[in-house]
């Protein structure tokens, strides 16, 4: 599966949207793009994935450049339980088991 | 809807004693099930999977075990647990694909401590 980059943290205000970039160059043509968070002392919460396409869920948004080399996650008005690690996941036919979730960004929501 | 439940939430055991984590899923058949573990401040890490009953495959040899007596029951063990042990579980299930797109949902975890 290919790798990910993300920054290691960011802030948002309160009510604002908030926008995770996460960078995946070396994806290939049949990987998705997976996120998750997770709050502290909380199992992972599946947020939204997609493949091609721009996707949009109850929770987020999701937009993937026309390379998908990189997508940025949305979350459109930020609330402060909103605050938890968010990771990208690439994940494709040959990693059918294992998520990897590297570091991830580390958002906090600020009042 | 589906929801997947672990227990106990939160465990403290000596070293040595035995260990079962419990986890079921409801709403759905024939699952996918997978056991990760996450050590303090770090990714998670998958120890166990199984796309059926009696079928576990392991990731990690270790002196854990895993075991799926029913569709929807996936059970973590140990004879004896070590200090290395501790760290947090979780329990996922996925629909199951073949062709990548195959989401895995998680649950709420156990925190384990080995003294």
């Amino acid at each position: 599966d290919a790798k990910t980059t993300q920054p290691p943290s960011m802030d948002c205000a309160e009510g604002r949207a908030a926008n995770l970039p996460c960078n995946h160059s070396t994806i290939s043509g049949n990987e998705y793009v997976y996120w998750y968070r997770q709050i502290h002392s909380q199992g992972p919460q599946y947020i939204i994935h997609g493949l091609k396409n721009n996707e949009t869920n109850e929770m987020a948004s999701l937009i993937i450049t026309e390379d998908r080399k990189s997508s940025t996650l949305i979350l459109p008005h930020a609330t402060l339980r909103d605050t938890a690690v968010y990771y990208c996941i690439v994940r494709g036919q040959t990693g059918a088991n294992n998520l990897f979730f590297g570091t991830g960004t580390r958002l906090t929501v600020i009042p | 809807s589906q929801t997947i439940h672990q227990w106990p939430a939160t465990l403290v055991q000596p070293v040595g004693s035995p260990l079962s984590l419990e986890c079921t899923v409801e709403g759905t058949s024939n699952p996918n099930l997978y056991w990760y573990r996450q050590a303090a401040g770090r990714g998670l890490q998958l120890l166990f999977y199984s796309v059926g009953i009696g079928q576990i495959s392991s990731e990690v040899p270790q002196n854990l075990s895993a075991s799926r007596p029913q569709d929807r029951q996936f059970i973590l063990s140990s004879k004896k647990l070590l200090l290395s042990d501790s760290g947090f579980y979780l329990c996922a299930w996925s629909p199951g694909s073949r062709f990548g797109e195959d989401t895995q949902y998680f649950g709420p975890g156990t925190r384990l401590t080995v003294l």
